[in-house]
């Protein structure tokens, strides 16, 4: 059983377009982050959200904690080529992160 | 800051044989350093999570005499993957915490294992 599920698990949109994915979870976390990976590496740390409700912006991407702390989003305003790879969001409790499958994004230019 | 660095990046190596693979904290002190497996197009899934100076501890179904984690200082960790077969076969991705950020982990860029 996945603890987090991450959707849609696949995305391919045109530059410039906004988009939203969603990480979602019966469970209550401690925190949520997000990462992106590229092919071959390993996650980077994008994001950490710890308040129900929060909402951090990086650059063009906004992030926001559910108000319960079961769920998350990420929002990408005018999307380009370099935000192309997988977004996965990790669930934290008791210093342990549960992960989801990931959002595959595609920015097509 | 909090930089995580692994080596080998990747390594092919004979089925019956040993591997070791290293994680560093290049610019802070691990209180936690924790191992993952990631099959392709697959999430992470954590294999142990291991202390300086104290046993790992491994998650369900992973063998802990088939996967030796040593965590000798604050700043290494080493996984070793024995007598290793062609379903070890992984990309190998290692991560680290420190004391004040919470469940936050920075990981290491991985290694890619084939045996052949």
């Amino acid at each position: 059983t996945q603890l987090l599920e991450q959707s849609p698990q696949f995305l391919s949109i045109q530059e410039g377009e906004n988009l939203t994915v969603y990480c979602n979870s019966s469970s209550v976390f401690s925190s949520l982050q997000w990462y992106r990976q590229e092919p071959g590496e390993g996650p980077v740390l994008l994001v950490t959200v710890v308040t129900g409700g929060e909402v951090k912006k990086l650059k063009r991407l906004t992030f926001q904690f559910g108000d319960a702390r079961k769920d998350s989003s990420l929002h990408i305003t005018a999307a380009q080529p370099g935000d192309t790879g997988l977004y996965l969001c990790a669930g934290g409790r008791n210093n342990r992160l549960a992960f989801g499958k990931g959002n595959q994004v595609v920015v097509i230019p | 800051g909090a930089v995580v660095s692994q080596h080998p990046s990747w390594v092919i190596c004979k089925s019956g044989t040993s591997v070791k693979i290293e994680c560093r904290s290049l610019d802070f002190q691990a209180t936690t350093m924790f191992w993952y497996r990631q099959f392709p197009k697959q999430s992470l899934m954590l294999m142990a999570t291991s202390n300086e100076g104290s046993k790992a501890t491994y998650e369900q179904g992973v063998e802990k005499d088939k996967f030796l984690i040593n965590h000798a200082s604050l700043t290494l960790s080493t996984l070793t993957v024995t007598s290793a077969h062609p379903e070890d076969s992984s990309f190998y991705i290692c991560s680290a915490s420190y004391w004040g950020r919470g469940d936050t982990q920075y990981f290491g860029p991985g290694t890619r294992l084939t045996v052949l």
